[in-house]
């Protein structure tokens, strides 16, 4: 079975300093992997994906993620956090092996930024 | 705006009534997933359509819950008999799957802005 899991609820950074926010997988596949944010009252955005295609991917918003197969993550990562990136995010594994491919999402890590 | 879109965006109920939720995909898009998103938790699949066909139900749709894509464009989630514990945020998402199996974009899912139904 896919799973997904987000190692922290909570995480608090000062506005201008580095965000990782932490994610390990489970596959028996090559997985799909994605990073979603969700600003209150606001719909689910994709912040990058994994397509297989590069190790370190990069996203919208000057956020990037790693995947690394022998440690099976894929942390979220972003240099300097700005006040507008305080928002809930999801880490995403695609069912690939079921071949519905539906989300299995992780619980949540929510981002403060303190200015 | 991702392209897909749900009506209505709250619903406020008494228990024990009925509820229909409506969701517009992209319209090339050939897959529909329903999930259902509880307070401080990550959304949970429901169910989801290639075309107008149901190819799988979560045991977390119980048989108060129905689900149509009648002519595989717009869907419909109805709940019959809300009970309090159906409040919660109901997502819908849209994505391009080739038919022969193979996936198009990794299933980059698009999802609609939610409804978020309350029961009283």
């Amino acid at each position: 079975a896919q799973s997904v899991t987000q190692l922290d609820s909570h995480v608090s950074v000062s506005e201008g300093t580095p965000v990782l926010l932490r994610c390990n997988y489970s596959s028996s596949y090559s997985p799909s992997l994605f990073w979603y944010v969700q600003h209150p009252n606001k719909g689910l955005q994709l912040l990058l994906k994994y397509t297989s295609a590069a190790t370190l991917v990069k996203g919208i918003n000057g956020f990037e993620a790693e995947f690394k197969k022998s440690e099976t993550s894929f942390h979220l990562t972003k240099p300097s956090a700005h006040m507008s990136d305080a928002a809930e995010y999801f880490c995403v594994v695609s069912d690939r092996a079921s071949g519905t491919y539906k989300y299995i999402f992780g619980t949540g890590t929510r981002l403060k930024v303190l200015a | 705006d991702t392209g897909v879109s749900q009506d209505p965006r709250h619903k406020i109920t008494k228990r024990g009534q009925n509820v229909t939720f409506r969701c517009d995909p992209i319209s090339e898009h050939n897959r529909l997933y329903w999930y259902r998103q509880t307070l401080g938790q990550g959304p949970e699949f429901l169910t989801y359509f290639q075309n107008e066909a149901q190819l799988e139900k979560s045991r977390l749709l119980s048989n108060r819950f129905s689900a149509e894509r009648p002519k595989g464009s717009f869907s419909t989630l109805e709940i019959q008999r809300t009970e309090q514990g159906d409040s919660a945020m109901y997502l819908c998402a849209s994505s391009l799957v080739s038919p022969g199996g193979g996936v198009t974009s990794y299933n980059e899912q698009f999802f609609g802005p939610g409804t978020r139904l309350t029961v009283l």
